[in-house]
């Protein structure tokens, strides 16, 4: 196990709600990035944060915000949620720029 | 085109037997590279970094060719257990940090 989890584990949610999913990263690791990962695709880069600022992003519209706290624990914020927005939304946590070790993921579903 | 590309396969190889994948990418001023393995329903695990000199963990073989802008991953003897999908990852720093997944190609090892 990588020592990362995520919460919750599924979610529904309606189209138009917003939704926060939350992060713990592996002991002694002071990065962490958001991956969308549709059924059948890769995993799509959102964004990463490190030492509590966002320092890179991927092709994701602004709805898509986080934040990293003190302990470098994360959320993934996401507004108004639209029907393409259902995938695994994996956390993967790592220090500074080496791999990334990823948790289970939170599986969302927006009817 | 897309910055990180692989074969989706699937590759269907008898047990015992080698097995090759490739992936390209587009920008030469990545930097990192990765090979991860997910299985159905999981998240990816990091299966191996690639160096610039290539680089082998058992049965496992990397190796990167930076003019030609491909990584490979080669794997020997295969198992059953080895049925996975593999994804390639590529990390860039520009502006910006990224990490970008390939969408993964399937492999199934047959008895």
């Amino acid at each position: 196990e990588t020592g990362v989890t995520q919460s919750p584990t599924h979610l529904i949610k309606t189209r138009g709600q917003q939704v926060t999913l939350r992060c713990s990263s592996q002991s002694g690791h002071n990065t962490v990035s958001w991956y969308q990962q549709a059924l059948g695709q890769g995993p799509q880069f959102i964004f990463q944060y490190y030492r509590e600022e966002e320092n890179g992003r991927g092709n994701f519209p602004p709805r898509f915000s986080g934040l990293q706290f003190p302990n470098y624990s994360s959320e993934l914020n996401v507004n108004a949620l639209e029907l393409d927005d259902s995938a695994l939304y994996l956390c993967a946590s790592s220090l500074d720029q080496g791999a990334r070790y990823f948790g289970p993921g939170t599986r969302l579903t927006v009817t | 085109r897309k910055e990180v590309e692989q074969d989706p396969g699937p590759f269907n190889v008898p047990e015992g037997a080698t097995v090759a994948f490739n992936c390209t990418y587009s920008n030469s001023a990545s930097q990192s590279f990765f090979w991860y393995r997910q299985d159905c329903r999981k998240e990816p695990k990091l299966l191996m970094s690639v160096y610039s000199s290539g680089n082998e963990d058992g049965r496992f073989t990397a190796q990167l060719n930076r003019a030609s802008q491909y990584i490979s991953l080669l794997i020997r003897d295969s198992k059953l257990s080895d049925s996975a999908t593999y994804l390639c990852v590529v990390s860039q720093r520009g502006g910006t940090y990224k990490y970008i997944f390939g969408t993964g190609t399937r492999l199934k090892v047959l008895a």
